[in-house]
């Protein structure tokens, strides 16, 4: 089956404190691999796309890495103002549907 | 340039009633898709627009849900009858290309009480 798994659920950090986020995915074939932001009631917002393993996408704080097997989403020195859910999602080969993980609550203490 | 929105941002109806949300994707975009996040679980494609047609409808969870979308534009979602399980944020989102970037709208909060 089809999965999407982010880890941890929620990582609570102090401000300038780095850490990575995880996104392991077992799909038939993949597309590409989208990291999204999503602040409470709003959508999600768009941060980086990678297509092939050994890619790399850098943003601010923020830089996103791919394999075959999973994704990390680094964030260095972080600020309160990137706490929020990440959320990564895959898109399949064999069709145009994004699989989505269930996110990583990100807090950003100051 | 403006973004995808949604209408209504939320919406109470009762089991058994209608409701009917909509998205206006961003202009030009040929490509919308609709998604759904029940609480405590990730978010679920429903189904996606090439302009006009339906190019992929497996999402959907049955035939309560009815998408269209007029003339290439703007697009509905409607479930008739609601279901208390239907409750949820409704996302829609837009995109030029089937493998760019998706641009989302705020989504609308459907609770069926």
């Amino acid at each position: 089956e089809d999965q999407v798994t982010q880890s941890p659920e929620a990582l609570r950090l102090q401000e300038g404190e780095s850490s990575s986020l995880n996104c392991s995915y077992t799909v038939s074939g993949l597309r590409g691999l989208f990291w999204y932001r999503q602040d409470p009631g709003k959508g999600p917002e768009f941060l980086f796309t990678l297509y092939s393993a050994g890619e790399e996408k850098e943003k601010e704080r923020l830089k996103a890495t791919l394999t075959k097997k999973e994704s990390f989403l680094h964030i260095t020195a972080p600020k309160p103002e990137d706490s929020a859910t990440y959320l990564c999602a895959v898109l399949m080969d064999s069709n145009y549907q994004l699989i989505w993980g269930a996110g990583t609550k990100l807090i950003i203490k100051p | 340039e403006a973004g995808v929105t949604q209408f209504p941002s939320h919406s109470v109806i009762e089991k058994g009633q209608t409701v009917t949300l909509r998205c206006d994707p961003i202009s030009g975009h040929d490509n919308l898709y609709w998604y759904r996040r029940v609480m405590g679980k990730e978010i679920k494609f429903l189904l996606h627009f090439v302009k006009e047609s339906k190019q992929d409808e497996s999402g959907m969870p049955n035939n309560r849900f009815l998408a269209e979308r007029t003339g290439g534009t703007y697009s509905t979602l409607k479930v008739q009858p609601a279901e208390l399980e239907d409750s949820g944020v409704y996302f829609c989102a837009s995109s030029q290309g089937t493998v760019d970037r998706q641009y989302f709208g705020p989504g609308t909060r459907l609770t069926v009480t």
